[in-house]
């Protein structure tokens, strides 16, 4: 069974840019979360997504967005690019959400903004 | 509040044991669980307790939790330099879909 897949895996943008990043999750899992992970600030949830609903979403600026299709893969969105938002981020899927599930991770997207 | 902590640092000698600390503040944690990642990597599931455990041990890993003092730990047995990489300890959420509150990571260097 193939495992989380994140897309692209490297990324470099210049500030003001916007960018999109994508994920499928492992066949079968309706839900994907989001994570920012940065040396200062550490992993931060971001959002998560069941159904193309989104059901939870963390401390961040509004330029952070996302979406998931009906197939289950998610995108998410940074807008108006800050040297801030260099970061490795990381999407997790699971079968429907709850908290009694293990979450399994993608390698990441390495985002660098210039 | 929601709130993880980890000591930074932790190195061993080869064939000994590592023991991983956490602490934990949100009483309302229903799963804890170890996270390793390695250079350039996500984040590989280790293992995971439920809340109204003690310990659960799962071939060289062995986790104990003590809820009354929400202190956690990873006890890795005879300690590899594969074992090398950061340890991150997590608590989830009653409700929160999939969020997971993250220590800073305790990075293991494992030396001959």
């Amino acid at each position: 069974k193939a495992g989380v897949t994140q897309t692209p895996r490297y990324l470099i943008k210049t500030r003001g840019q916007q960018v999109t990043l994508s994920c499928s999750p492992i066949s079968g899992h309706r839900s994907v979360s989001w994570y920012q992970q940065t040396p200062g600030q550490g992993l931060q949830f971001l959002f998560e997504y069941f159904s193309e609903t989104q059901r939870n979403k963390g401390n961040f600026p509004g330029r952070f967005s996302g979406r998931q299709f009906s197939n289950s893969r998610s995108e998410m969105n940074v807008s108006t690019l800050e040297l801030g938002d260099s970061a490795l981020y990381l999407c997790a899927s699971s079968s429907t959400g709850v908290s009694n599930e293990k979450l399994f991770f993608g390698s990441g997207t390495q985002l660098s903004v210039l | 509040g929601e709130d993880v902590e980890q000591s930074l640092f932790l190195s061993v000698r080869e064939g000994d044991s590592s023991v991983i600390n956490c602490t934990y503040t949100d009483s309302s944690s229903t799963y804890l669980y170890w996270y390793k990642q390695e250079p350039g990597a996500g984040l590989q599931l280790l293992t995971y307790i439920f809340s109204n455990m003690d310990m659960k041990q799962d071939q060289r890993l062995t986790v104990l939790l003590n809820k009354k003092d929400k202190h956690l730990s990873l006890r890795i047995a005879d300690t590899q330099t594969g074992d090398s990489a950061i340890y991150f300890c997590a608590e989830s959420i009653t409700g929160g879909y999939n969020k997971l509150i993250f220590g800073a990571g305790t990075r293991l260097a494992v030396h001959p």
